[in-house]
């Protein structure tokens, strides 16, 4: 059964910051990768799709990487900004179905 | 074009009640799937149809939870005699197949059971 964990739960940072979150899945006979954003109280909103052939994806200051073999998935937050404040999820294709890590919440402050 | 839509946005339910949550996909998504998010936690999976056939339904905790989908499009998740452990946001999704193809979500329905 996949199980995805992501590292750390929570994170608060300064403004203007690089950040690292990480993706751990255990299964990796996935078909894709999501990473998506949900503000509290709100629905969730899809940052980055990385297809299992794809190793990353871009778009503006995030970067999402995939490395099947090892079981992981890291998404780069360049130049934090206050209204990067969210929680993040990862979350797996496993056939048809996702399954999601618990995400990390994140903090920027100014 | 309009995305998936849910209603009702919010939905306080004495325990006991029934309630039933629909979901609108996106025009021409073949493919629906419900999840279940308590606080603080990640979305679960619940079930999930392909046209009006339900393909999987592993995710639905009990059988007090029952998913349609009649006519392929619309679908409503209904919950008999509710109960405080119920509570949680239900998140709709739909895609345009089956396979991998990327989930689209709407805004959810937060269940308060009281």
């Amino acid at each position: 059964k996949q199980e995805v964990t992501q590292i750390p739960a929570a994170l608060s940072v300064p403004e203007g910051e690089n950040l690292v979150l990480n993706c751990s899945f255990t299964d990796s006979a996935i078909y894709n990768l999501q990473w998506f954003r949900q503000d509290p109280g709100k629905g969730l909103t899809s940052l980055l799709l990385i297809q299992s052939s794809q190793r990353e994806q871009t778009s503006g200051r995030l970067n999402a990487s995939l490395d099947k073999s090892s079981g992981r998935s890291t998404l780069y937050i360049a130049a934090s900004q206050p209204g990067d404040s969210a929680t993040y999820l990862c979350a797996s294709y496993n056939t048809d179905k996702l399954i999601f890590g618990t995400g990390t919440r994140l903090q920027v402050f100014p | 074009g309009a995305g998936v839509s849910q209603s009702p946005r919010y939905k306080v339910a004495k325990r006991g009640q029934d309630v039933a949550l629909r979901c609108d996909p996106i025009s021409g998504h073949v493919s629906l799937f419900w999840y279940q998010q308590a606080l603080g936690q990640g979305p679960e999976f619940l079930t999930y149809f392909q046209n009006e056939a339900q393909l999987d339904k592993s995710g639905l905790p009990s059988d007090r939870f029952f998913a349609e989908r009649p006519e392929g499009s619309v679908s409503t998740l209904k919950i008999q005699r509710t109960q405080q452990e119920d509570s949680a946001v239900y998140l709709c999704a739909s895609s345009v197949g089956m396979g991998g193809y990327e989930q689209y979500f709407g805004p959810g329905t937060r269940l308060t059971v009281t």
